[in-house]
């Protein structure tokens, strides 16, 4: 199946820096990627579509200045949470549509827990 | 508007024994569904998918679910549970071509005891 990774797997920094979560997709061509975000004990909350070529779609009351996203190639997209502060802690988790004749399945990287002192 | 029930927060089941997780949708047309499963501080993984053609669908890991279009559900089975499915399993709707986000639901978690 398709393989989805993120960078870092986890990461700390202090509150007022930023930081940046790479997602690639390593066997196949995602010319869509996703990215969430997942409190604890939470479900996924959608934050931003990210396509190829294009400026990210963000969703409503998500920061488009705060969370940067970037989908240079069809292969990697990137967050990055500028002047983070501990409010932004969580898990982020991204995901790549892989388009295949009619059908379309997202597929998941194994996500990215942030935690800001 | 399109959304997903998983009425059950938690459950528990005995190693061995029979599992179904219940999932609920609201959706204007045939929708595309999802089965994810989600270990502890991991990704999510796919279980199974429906997007058309048979109602009852298998996954991996022993897993299948069926789409019951009467009752707007998409119910999760396993005939025999093992201690390593204890985990946090999402039912989520879309996308499809048209670009309809996927919505997930609150997510069930899965206790298994000896």
């Amino acid at each position: 199946g398709a393989v989805v990774s993120q960078h870092p797997s986890r990461v700390i920094c202090k509150s007022g820096t930023s930081v940046k979560i790479e997602c690639r997709s390593l066997d196949f061509q995602a010319t869509t990627m996703f990215w969430y975000r997942q409190f604890p004990k939470q479900s996924l909350m959608l934050m931003a579509t990210s396509n190829e070529g294009s400026k990210a779609t963000y969703e409503q009351g998500v920061e488009k200045d705060k969370f940067l996203i970037n989908h240079a190639s069809l292969t990697l997209s990137t967050l990055t949470v500028t002047s983070a502060h501990p409010e932004d802690s969580s898990f982020y988790i991204c995901s790549a549509r892989v388009a295949s004749s009619s059908v379309e399945t997202q597929y998941f990287g194994p996500g990215t827990r942030l935690l800001v002192l | 508007a399109q959304s997903v029930t998983q009425p059950d927060i938690h459950i528990t089941v005995s190693e061995g024994a029979s599992l179904e997780l219940r999932c609920n949708y609201s959706y204007g047309a045939t929708p595309y569904l999802f089965w994810y499963v989600q270990s502890p501080g991991q990704g999510l993984q796919l279980l199974l998918k429906y997007f058309s053609g048979d109602t009852l669908v298998q996954g991996i890991k022993g897993f299948e679910a069926e789409f019951k279009r009467s009752q707007s559900s998409f119910n999760l089975r396993k005939p025999s549970v093992h201690w390593s499915d204890a985990a946090e399993y999402f039912c989520a709707v879309g996308p499809n071509t048209g670009g309809f986000k996927t919505i997930f639901g609150a997510g069930t978690r899965l206790f298994v005891k000896a």
